[in-house]
């Protein structure tokens, strides 16, 4: 079956900028994450949705950030403002419905941002 | 303190030989442990998930958790060249908040 997918791929930006960036997660999956990625680093968590439940918003690093899942399929990053220190991969994931701590996490394909 | 921390190497380890990736956490009550592997450019992709103490073996790979000294490790036996990646640590500490670590890049020479 189809995975989880991004888009765009690629994004570059001007400082100053609003950028929205879009995740489909897989069919049936109730769980949806963003994470950022900055070169050679580590997944910074950012946002997490589940079902209908209100998301974690604790990893949002400033108030530029925003991010809204509708129908609980497709999620929409938003960064307002953009920053060069936004510049990175912007990565979801979406997770089974079974609600385990040990549900797998399925990453889409990551979205990179340039902020000039 | 970081709440997942690995050796960020490189790890060079020479085809065939076993490779030995740690990794250790912070949060006492965590509950789950992921090891994923990432090659460059790539997304991440899961290999194995572990929440028992004691060995999971999955073909090659073999995680080990320890929650009384709070490591993880995963090993790779027979390593092959296209095992060269970054291997991230993942720890769920509740919930569905899974904290990664910053990973730990192998390189398996020919």
């Amino acid at each position: 079956g189809a995975g989880v997918s991004q888009s765009p791929s690629n994004k570059v930006t001007e400082k100053g900028k609003d950028v929205e960036l879009r995740c489909d997660p897989i069919s049936g999956h109730t769980a949806l994450y963003w994470y950022r990625q900055s070169l050679g680093q580590g997944l910074e968590f950012l946002i997490y949705f589940q079902g209908n439940s209100a998301p974690d918003k604790s990893g949002l690093p400033s108030d530029r950030f925003s991010a809204e899942r509708t129908g609980g399929s497709v999620s929409t990053l938003t960064i307002q403002r953009t920053q060069q220190e936004d510049s990175a991969v912007y990565l979801c994931a979406s997770s089974p419905p079974t609600g385990s701590s040990t549900d797998t996490q399925y990453f889409g394909p990551g979205t990179r941002l340039t902020v000039l | 303190q970081k709440e997942v921390e690995q050796n960020s190497g490189p790890l060079s380890v020479p085809e065939g030989a076993i490779a030995s990736l740690n990794c250790t956490y912070s949060d006492r009550g965590s509950q789950s442990f992921f090891w994923y592997r990432q090659y460059s450019g790539k997304s991440p992709e899961l290999i194995m998930f572990i929440y028992s103490n004691g060995d999971k073996e999955d073909g090659r790979f073999t995680a080990q958790l320890n929650k009384a000294s709070q490591y993880v490790s995963l090993l790779i036996r027979d390593s092959q060249p296209s095992d060269s990646a970054t291997y991230l640590c993942a720890v769920n500490t509740g919930g569905f908040k899974t904290i990664f670590g910053a990973g730990t890049r192998l390189f398996v020479k020919a």
